[in-house]
């Protein structure tokens, strides 16, 4: 079965709102999660990392005030788009493990109209 | 930094053949994990293959193997007796061996998206 959890699966949402991911890890605790970004036909791009208890590191180009990542527990990080534009719709897909391999989440589509 | 580049955005294999998928990287660690991952059109990562640096030898997985020349900096993917069910996009990646934290992070090549004709 999955291990680790991504909700929502899809979201429909108006420009300027906020929308909220989750990632949680359901038989293992993770230290250390992974946002990637995904547009059609493209890779899997790193966005951040999310460390519990701590900030999260972004990566060059990505925008720290517009993706709002929380890691208040060992199972669950969070990715925030906030004010989403049409240009944040994408494929969003965390990963979490201790070691490897890395399991992924089913990604979240997110569309804004 | 660490680089992987996969040079043929698509290919395509007859059902029953075999298909060579191809990957180059760059690193200056001695150490590391490289991956295939098989995405289908459901968008699902899926683990096909690893294959740690340290071993010579290379790694199969049913009709899955590699072809990991660690001094050439290759890792191709060699598909046996294809099936429809492999068409998707393949992605090569590339893990750092150091243990912990944002060293877990997996970096992707480009992609290659198979198409298997019946």
């Amino acid at each position: 079965g999955a291990v680790v959890s991504q909700h929502p699966s899809w979201v429909i949402c108006k420009s300027g709102t906020s929308v909220k991911i989750e990632c949680r890890s359901l038989d293992f605790q993770a230290t250390t999660m992974f946002w990637y970004r995904q547009f059609p036909k493209q890779s899997l791009m790193l966005m951040a990392t999310s460390n519990e208890g701590s900030k999260a590191t972004y990566e060059q180009g990505v925008e720290k005030d517009k993706f709002l990542i929380n890691h208040a527990s060992l199972t669950l990080s969070t990715l925030t788009v906030t004010s989403a534009h049409p240009e944040d719709s994408s494929f969003y897909i965390c990963s979490a493990g201790v070691g490897q391999p890395q399991h992924f989440g089913d990604g979240t589509r997110l569309s804004i109209l | 930094a660490q680089t992987v580049t996969q040079s043929q955005p698509e290919m395509s294999v007859q059902e029953a053949e075999t298909v060579t998928l191809s990957c180059t990287y760059d690193t200056s660690e001695s150490d590391y994990y490289l991956f295939w991952y098989k995405q289908p059109p459901s968008r699902q990562m899926i683990l096909v293959i690893r294959q740690e640096a340290y071993k010579q030898q290379n790694a199969t997985e049913n009709r899955f193997s590699v072809n990991f020349q660690k001094a050439a900096k290759s890792f191709s993917l060699k598909i046996s007796d294809s099936r429809l069910g492999d068409a998707a996009m393949y992605f090569c990646a590339y893990r750092s061996y150091l243990y912990g934290g944002a060293t877990n992070k997996l970096i992707f090549g480009t992609g290659t998206l198979l198409a298997v004709q019946p």
